[in-house]
This record gives structure tokens, sequence and C-alpha cells, in this order.
């Protein structure tokens, strides 16, 4: 059974840096043909895909943020991590990481979600 | 970018009756259309995948139905546990997209 666990700050002042790492248990993180991707929510909204990345460290991200989004991975720590620069409250949001089938189909284990709050 | 549109935003149902939720996109997603369910404080579920394959462990009650750009998910008779919001996702086309949800609701 794959488990998937977000973790990080709750708590990001307007203008700095959202650092996020999802932790995942079971499985093969690097060795089976799954990406890994990051999802969010704002309260009482809908799902925003953000991007995801590939074990050999290929990604691929939602154009509307990529200009803010860095993705990365580390294979030995069974780890893949999520920065977002220049946060404001637009950012604030359930932050969800995921496993990707790829072609095989669309996400499939989920984290929990960890709420990320922007204020100062 | 694929929009998806989910009518309608609000089923009020009873148990027992069957749910019929409807999911489109502004342009073909083939059949990469997947369904999820999501209650208060938890993560999406995956129902559907592949516009009519039920993902592992979800009960025949559900299925889903569709190509090119008009979807459907069913729930054939509705169990208390089935109260919930229902969102489409697409992984034909760049960025993955989801609609806003269907919210079903107890009547």
């Amino acid at each position: 059974q794959v488990q998937l666990q977000e973790s990080g700050p709750g708590l990001v002042k307007p203008s700095q840096t959202l650092s996020l790492t999802c932790t995942v248990s079971g499985g093969s993180f690097s060795t089976d043909n799954y990406y890994w991707s990051w999802i969010r929510q704002p309260a009482g909204k809908g799902l925003e895909w953000i991007g995801r990345i590939y074990p050999s460290g290929s990604t691929d991200y939602n154009a509307s943020l990529k200009s803010r989004v860095t993705i990365s991975i580390d294979t030995s720590k069974n780890q893949f991590s999520l920065k977002l620069n220049s946060v404001t409250a637009a950012d604030t949001a359930v932050y969800f990481c995921a496993r990707d089938l790829g072609v095989l189909g669309p996400e499939d284990y989920w984290g929990q979600g960890t709420l990320v709050t922007v204020s100062s | 970018e694929v929009v998806l549109t989910q009518s309608p935003a609000t089923l009020s149902l009873s148990p027992g009756e069957r749910a019929t939720l409807s999911c489109r996109a502004s342009q073909s997603v083939r059949t990469y259309l997947a369904w999820y369910q999501q209650k208060p404080g938890q993560a999406p579920r995956l129902l559907i995948y592949d516009a009519s394959n039920r993902a592992t462990g979800i009960p025949a009650r559900f299925s889903g139905s569709g190509s090119g750009t008009d979807f459907t998910l069913t729930i054939s008779s509705l169990e208390p546990e089935d109260f919930a919001v229902y969102y489409c996702h697409q992984r034909s086309d760049w960025p993955r997209s989801f609609g806003p949800g269907t919210k079903v609701d107890i009547k």
C-alpha cells in the first residue's frame, strides 16, 4: 500500500517561498514508471494541478504557476518537494501530493493534505 | 487549456436513489477522464479512470461513461457514505485540470 505524507510550514509570509516535502512509503518510488504530483485546493474551492516530477528529474508544470514553481526529487529519501516563490494570499490552500500513473492513468494515491496559510 | 464544467452544482437526493452527474469538456479529452469523490477534510479518492474503469476497491454501484467532451458518473443507488463532492479530471491536455465539482447532499 503506497502512502504519501506532506510536511512543511503551515504559515508563510507574503513574498516569501512556500516549501513542502512529500514522503512516500510502500511501492517502488524510483523504479516504477510513475510520476509524483502536487495539487492544491483553496478553502471551499476546487482542485488546481500544480505540476509533477518523474524519478529521472523531468518535470511538467502548470503554465499559470510555472514562473514561481520548482518541483524536485530525492530518490534516496523517497521524497519529492515543492517550492513556490513570491507567495500571496491567493496561494493559501491545502496542498496535496499524489502519485500520478502517467500514461497508465490519473493520480491514484494521495496524501492527506496540508494547509498552508500566507499571512503576515 | 481544457476547461471542465460540471452539472448540476448541487444534487439533493435520498439514500437509495440514483445519482447522475455530468462533466463536459471544452474540447475533446478522448477517454482520459477520471472521477474523484471528496469528503470534508479528506483527500480526493479515485473512483473512475479513463471514463469507465472503476479503480481498485470501488463498489459496482459507481459507473462512468462517455468520450470526447461529454461524460457521466452514475451512482445506481446512493448509500449514506456516498454523500460528498465529486470532481471530474482530465489528463488529455496540459495542464491537467479538474471540474468545479458537484455536491451530492441528502434531501
